[in-house]
């Protein structure tokens, strides 16, 4: 069974202040890891997916990267804008379903 | 393309009463998602449609859930009789096209009194 697990589970940075959140995986065979950002009464929303170790994604203040069990989500000098809740999901061989993992609260005080 | 379109918004029912929430899916679609979010558990998956046919429902909690896709554009999951363990936020979700991500609607916010 596909297992992920982030950490931590909430977070609060100051604007300016970087940081990374952290997602680890168990998955028999990996298709893709995806991010997706979460704002309050809304559903989540795509942000990134990896395929390999190694790769890399960036978008604006967000870059996102992928070892063999565990993937990053960097974040760069913060703003107050980007307070949300951080979802990473993983696709295995399978049909196409998401497993999620519980996600990062993160706030950014100005 | 307005997206994954969900009503109602907000359900406020008592317990024993039978819920029905609904979803019209991206079209061109071949797949649809049912996903319960809460804070003990986050996002389950309840059960998944292809090309308007269940093929994975082991994540539906109870006989008390079910779910149809009578045609590509609409499905709904019903729960009969609901209880308060129930209330959850409920989010339809479907592929667009050969886009391996999915797209989520705005989600059903369920409270069950």
């Amino acid at each position: 069974e596909d297992q992920v697990t982030q950490s931590p589970e909430a977070l609060r940075l100051q604007e300016g202040e970087s940081s990374s959140l952290n997602c680890s995986y168990t998955v028999s065979g990996l298709r893709g890891l995806f991010w997706y950002r979460q704002d309050p009464g809304k559903g989540p929303e795509f942000l990134f997916t990896l395929y390999s170790a190694g790769e890399e994604k960036e978008k604006e203040r967000l870059k996102a990267t992928l070892t063999k069990k565990e993937s990053f989500l960097h974040i760069t000098a913060p703003k107050p804008e980007d307070s949300a809740t951080y979802l990473c999901a993983v696709r295995d061989l399978g049909y196409g379903k998401l497993t999620f993992g519980q996600g990062t609260i993160l706030t950014v005080h100005p | 393309d307005a997206g994954v379109i969900q009503s109602p918004r907000h359900e406020v029912t008592e317990m024993g009463q039978e819920v029905t929430l609904r979803c019209k899916p991206i079209s061109g679609h071949n797949s649809l998602f049912w996903y319960r979010q809460t804070m003990m558990r986050g996002l389950e998956l309840l059960i998944y449609f292809n090309n308007n046919v269940p093929i994975d429902d082991s994540g539906m909690p109870e006989d008390r859930f079910s779910a149809k896709m009578p045609n590509a554009s609409f499905s709904t999951l019903k729960i009969q009789p609901s209880e308060p363990r129930d209330s959850a936020v409920y989010f339809c979700a479907t592929h667009r096209g050969r886009d391996e991500k999915l797209f989520f609607g705005s989600g059903t916010q369920l409270s069950v009194l």
